[in-house]
Order: C-alpha cells, then structure tokens, then sequence
C-alpha cells in the first residue's frame, strides 16, 4: 500500500518568493501533521489536522506560514515571502488514531 | 516546557560492535516514548514505543529501555550494521493528544564495515 508521500521532494526559492509543498497522506488517516526539521535540531510541530475539526496552529513560526487540508485528505503548506530562515526539511505525517504517526519522505526547501 | 535531548549528536562504530544511543527528557510525565530511524531524504520510521507504565521493549537485534523517572531513555542496537547507519531519533509524547509529541535534534550513526 502506498505511504505517505510528499511534493516536490526539493525546491529552491529565492528570498521573498511563495512556496507550496504539497502531502498525500495514508487513504483513510484522518489525522495529518506538518513538522519543520532544520539543520542539527529535533523536528518542530507546525500544524495538526484531525478530521474535521479547526486544525490546531499553534506550532506555526509566523504568520507566513498556512496550511489547509482540502477533502480531509490532501494539504498543502504555503509559506509566503520566503526567508532564509525556512530552509529546513518539511515532513508530513498521518495517523489514524495514537500511537503511531507514518512520515512522508520530506520536501528540503532552500532559500536562497 | 518539554526538552529533549539525544547524545551523542553522531558516533561512529566498526561493525559487529554493541552501540548505545542516549535521550533524555526533562517532563517525566509523558504518554509514551519513540524511537525513530531516517535514512537520507527518507522520512521517519518508527522502531519502537515504549508506553509510560512499561520498562523496554525489543524488536530483533534493538532494545529501548526507559527510566521515566530520571527522564532517560536508551536504545541498545546489538551486533551493529553497517545497514544501520542512519540518524536516530527520539520523541517523547506528553499526553494523549496527536499534537503534543517533542522530537530530539537525533544522533547520526555511522557503522563502518
């Protein structure tokens, strides 16, 4: 069965530009979950969806950042006006209920 | 607030050798405790999970302790590897909510054949 995946798997923007980096998460997961994981640190929650209740944003770094889920399935995560700050690896997760969260492959993003 | 910590940052080992790798937290109070495995633009796969009320859990040639009262947890790798070679990671969740997992910064192990 397929996995959770990701797209683009790398994107380099230039400062000040949009980006969107785009998740497919597990058919069925109605759990879904973005992570920042920049050089040398732990991954950093961004933003949690559970079905159809209002996604809990409280991980997002600024008001750059936005994230949507359309269909309860796939979501996108928009950073706007890129900084050189955001290069970081971009994880997706999904779950269907606890324990245990599958993990895309990532979107490296680099900011030029 | 929760902190997690992962030593060493990176270690490298011949193969065969019996290798531990280090987390420690500062909440004891946690749901449960994970460790994790990413291989180079992989995602993250999931090793083990050790609930708060347990002790270890083994999966072949792993084994992750944990001690949820001094905040520490280890993960025995036996007769390393070199397909071991990755970065490991642990993540501790403070309660049963899908949104309150705390990840450590990992350590990249390297086993040489």
């Amino acid at each position: 069965g397929a996995g959770v995946s990701q797209s683009p798997s790398n994107k380099v923007t230039e400062k000040g530009k949009d980006v969107e980096l785009r998740c497919d998460p597990i058919s069925g997961h109605t759990a879904l979950y973005w992570y920042r994981q920049s050089l040398g640190q732990g991954l950093e929650f961004l933003i949690y969806f559970q079905g159809n209740s209002a996604p809990d944003k409280s991980g997002l770094p600024s008001d750059r950042f936005s994230a949507e889920r359309t269909g309860g399935s796939v979501s996108t995560l928009t950073i706007q006006r890129t900084q050189q700050e955001d290069s970081a690896v971009y994880l997706c997760a999904s779950s269907q209920g606890l324990p245990e969260q599958f993990f895309g492959p990532g979107t490296r993003l680099t900011v030029l | 607030k929760q902190e997690v910590t992962q030593i060493p940052a990176a270690l490298s080992v011949p193969e065969g050798e019996n290798l531990v790798l280090n987390c420690s937290f500062t909440d004891s109070a946690i749901y449960n405790l994970q460790w994790f495995r990413q291989d180079p633009g992989k995602g993250l796969t999931s090793l083990l999970l050790i609930q708060s009320s347990q002790r270890e859990q083994t999966s072949g040639r792993l084994n992750a302790s944990l001690d949820k009262s001094s905040g520490r947890s280890t993960l025995y790798i036996a007769a390393s590897q070199p397909g071991d070679s990755a970065t490991y990671l642990c993540a501790v969740r403070q309660g049963g909510y899908n949104n309150d997992m705390r990840f450590g910064a990992g350590t990249r192990l390297t086993v040489k054949p």
